[in-house]
């Protein structure tokens, strides 16, 4: 099984900061990277896919990058609304493992 | 739009087997480019992805899982099943179904049911 591992696990943050959040696999799955945002009672919610595209109705601060073994979740500008855990996921290979998540904290 | 719901029983014996149903409405689940997909999260943890099936009926499970498990779809009824057998303390957890979306390995989960809270306890 591919090893998803986010850093870090929990981060504290204030409205209006830039986060960044970083996913590693522990083999190169090429671009075949999604991220889920999941709010507390909530079913997680499908961000980014393919590493860098932006599902429907996602707002523009959201974004993603990278490839191969490292990838990133950036918010450019923490809303109220984004406070949250949030998933990495590889669909690269059988079976389909996420990561342990992120919680992203208010400062 | 698509939606997704999970029903089934939120108490279930060790030893018995957990039976869901996810019912999808607004669209069909006969729809090609869509697979329908079991996720979990035991409490307070990350996500598990516990296997997924076409239309067509063809399947993939979660290794850790198969030999326990079986996901079947009925089209006629719009509605796709989970079954794990010889359930334990263990498979205490909440239970998503999913719908994925896009051609592997390029697919991702793109609308998820609202989970149902299954525990295992005698």
């Amino acid at each position: 099984d591919i090893q998803m591992t986010q850093s870090p696990s929990s981060l504290s943050a204030s409205v209006g900061d830039r986060v960044t959040i970083t996913c590693r696999a522990s083999q190169s799955i090429g671009n075949y990277l999604n991220w889920y945002q999941q709010k507390s009672g909530k079913a997680p919610k499908l961000l980014i896919f393919t590493a860098s595209s932006l599902q429907s109705g996602v707002p523009s601060t959201f974004s993603g990058s990278g490839s191969g073994t490292d990838f990133t979740l950036t918010i450019s500008s923490l809303q109220p609304e984004d406070f949250a855990t949030y998933y990495c996921q590889q669909s690269y290979s059988m079976p389909r493992t996420f990561g342990q998540g992120t919680k992203v904290e208010l400062k | 739009q698509v939606q997704l719901r999970e029903s089934g029983p939120g108490l279930v014996k060790p030893s018995q087997t957990l039976s869901l149903t996810c019912t999808v409405s607004g669209g069909s689940i006969s729809s090609a480019g869509y697979f329908w997909s079991w996720i979990r999260q035991h409490p307070g943890k990350g996500l598990e992805w516990i296997g997924y099936i076409y239309y067509s009926g063809g399947t993939y499970y979660n290794p850790s899982l198969t030999s326990r498990l079986t996901i079947s779809v009925d089209t006629s009824k719009n509605h796709f099943s989970l079954k794990l057998t010889s359930v334990t303390a263990a498979d205490t957890a909440l239970y998503y179904c999913a719908r994925g979306s896009g051609f592997h390995p390029a697919d991702a989960f793109d609308i998820w049911g609202q989970g149902t809270m299954v525990t295992v306890s005698s």
